[in-house]
C-alpha cells in the first residue's frame, strides 16, 4: 500500500519566518503534487514535480522532489498570513486514475 | 460554469437515512473523481469516471456507497442507510483527461459537501 506521510502535522510561526514541510514515502512515485486547501474549499493544485531532484519555485514557495522520487519538500520564505492553510502532498496511486494524498500539514502564520 | 460545483454544501442526516450528493464538473471535462475527507485528514479516493463509465470504484468503503454519471457530465454520489462513520466532507474533482499524476492532468476540486450523520 502506498502511503504518504507529512510532517509536521501542525505548524504555527510568526510572519516573516521561513519554514519547510516534508512529504515522505517508502514507495516510488512517478510524480508528486502539492495542494493548498482553505477551510470550506477544495484543494487547489500548487505544483507538480515529475523528475527526481527537480526543484520548482512559485514566488516564495520552493518545491523539491527527492532524487529517488520517494519524498518531497515545500519551503516557504518570509511567510505571510495569506499562506495559512492545509498543505497536502499527493502522488499517483497504483492505478492511473488514483491519487494518494498525505494527511496534510496545517500551517498558521501569526501577524 | 467557471468551476466545479457541489450541492448541497451541507447535509445533516439521521442515521439510517439515504443521501444523494451532486457534482457539476467543469464543462467538457472527461474525468470525474469523488473523494472522502475526514476531519483533519487528507482526501481519500472513492471512485473515478471517464465520461459515463465508472472505471475505478475500489475506494468505495461499502456497498452502501454508489456513484453514477449517466450522461458523462453531472455525477451523483449516493449513500444508503447512512452511519455515523460516514460523516466527512465529500469532494468532487474533474479533469480534462483520466490519468492522474501527469503534469498536464490537473484535477480541479469543488468546495465539497459536508455530511454530518447524527
Amino acid at each position: 500500500t502506498q502511503l504518504l506521510e507529512q510532517s509536521p502535522q501542525f505548524l504555527s510561526i510568526q510572519e516573516g519566518e521561513n519554514l519547510t514541510v516534508y512529504c515522505n514515502s517508502s514507495s516510488v512515485f512517478s510524480s508528486l503534487q502539492w495542494y493548498r486547501q482553505e477551510p470550506g474549499e477544495g484543494p487547489v493544485l500548487l505544483v507538480t514535480v515529475v523528475t527526481g531532484g527537480e526543484v520548482k519555485k512559485l514566488k516564495r514557495l520552493t518545491f523539491q522532489f527527492g532524487d529517488a522520487r520517494k519524498d518531497s519538500s515545500l519551503h516557504i520564505t518570509a511567510a505571510q498570513p495569506g499562506d495559512t492553510g492545509l498543505y497536502l502532498c499527493a502522488g499517483g496511486g497504483s492505478s492511473a486514475s488514483k491519487i494518494i494524498f498525505g494527511s496534510g500539514t496545517r500551517l498558521s502564520i501569526r501577524p | 460554469g467557471a468551476g466545479v460545483s457541489q450541492s448541497p454544501r451541507y447535509k445533516v442526516a439521521k442515521r439510517g437515512q439515504d443521501v444523494a450528493l451532486r457534482c457539476d464538473p467543469i464543462s467538457g471535462h472527461v474525468s470525474l473523481f469523488w473523494y472522502q475527507q475526514a476531519l483533519g485528514q487528507g482526501p481519500e479516493f472513492l471512485t473515478y469516471f471517464q465520461n459515463e463509465a465508472q472505471l475505478d470504484k475500489s475506494g468505495l468503503p461499502s456497498d452502501r456507497f454508489f456513484a453514477e454519471r449517466p450522461e458523462g457530465s453531472v455525477s451523483t454520489l449516493k449513500i444508503q442507510r447512512t452511519q455515523q462513520e460516514d460523516s466527512a466532507v465529500y469532494l468532487c474533482a474533474s479533469s480534462w483527461s483520466g490519468t492522474s499524476g501527469r503534469a498536464t492532468d490537473t484535477q480541479y476540486f469543488g468546495p465539497g459537501t459536508r455530511l454530518t450523520v447524527l
